[in-house]
């Protein structure tokens, strides 16, 4: 069964810090990788999706990674905000089935101003 | 595109009451939906996954009786909480996807359930 594991679980950084978040796998049999960005007590806001056959994908101040062979992702936030204090989740599908989405176990982001 | 919308957002119930979360998807037709379950700090864990027309696949550890699960058209699938008790809140968020494998999810807003 996937295990999706995301260190560090907190981090807190200063205004205009880069950031890099780490995301890891467990089966690297995946389709894509998916960053989510979750508000306290709110939903899901999709980030970024890099296919199995991608690198890297970039939105904005975000990058993020995928090195399917060793089963890690990294997000990399460049010029960080107070905004983006977040938890941020990292997802891969399952190969079989319904291909829902095993979610990684968060990183807690704070941004000081 | 591919809007979903999880309605209510917030419930606040007596222990005992039945409680029904619908999760439509506005703008595109929905091949599977999928039901998620966050308690405080922790990630999302999969409930269960409905296709429309046929019944809902449950995961390990689900009641399939105490969570409903209807997905009645492309665009509609319900979860229904029966005589919910304080366990069982918790935050609660559909998805929606069409079509296979590589396709996206996309998440509703999500319902905080609150049993008293």
């Amino acid at each position: 069964k996937q295990e999706v594991t995301q260190i560090p679980a907190a981090l807190s950084v200063p205004e205009g810090e880069n950031l890099v978040l780490n995301c890891s796998f467990t089966d690297s049999a995946i389709y894509n990788l998916q960053w989510f960005r979750q508000d306290p007590g709110k939903g899901l806001t999709s980030l970024l999706l890099i296919q199995s056959s991608q690198r890297e994908q970039t939105s904005g101040r975000l990058n993020a990674s995928l090195d399917k062979s060793s089963g890690r992702s990294t997000l990399y936030i460049a010029a960080s905000q107070p905004g983006d204090s977040a938890t941020y989740l990292c997802a891969v599908p399952t190969l079989t089935g319904a291909n829902n989405l095993f979610f990684g176990t968060g990183t807690r982001l704070t941004v000081i101003p | 595109g591919a809007v979903v919308s999880q309605h209510p957002s917030r419930v606040i119930c007596k222990s005992g009451t039945s409680v029904k979360i619908e999760c439509r998807s506005l703008d595109f037709q929905a091949t599977t939906m999928f039901w998620y379950r966050q308690f405080p700090k922790q990630s999302l864990m999969l409930m269960a996954t409905s296709n429309e027309g046929s019944k809902a696949t449950y995961e390990q550890g689900v009641e399939k009786d105490k969570f409903l699960i209807n997905h009645a058209s492309l665009t509609l699938s319900t979860l229904t909480v029966t005589s919910a008790h304080p366990e069982d809140s918790s935050f609660y968020i559909c998805s929606a996807k069409m079509g296979g494998g590589n396709q996206p999810q996309h998440f509703g807003d999500g319902t905080r359930l609150s049993i008293l």
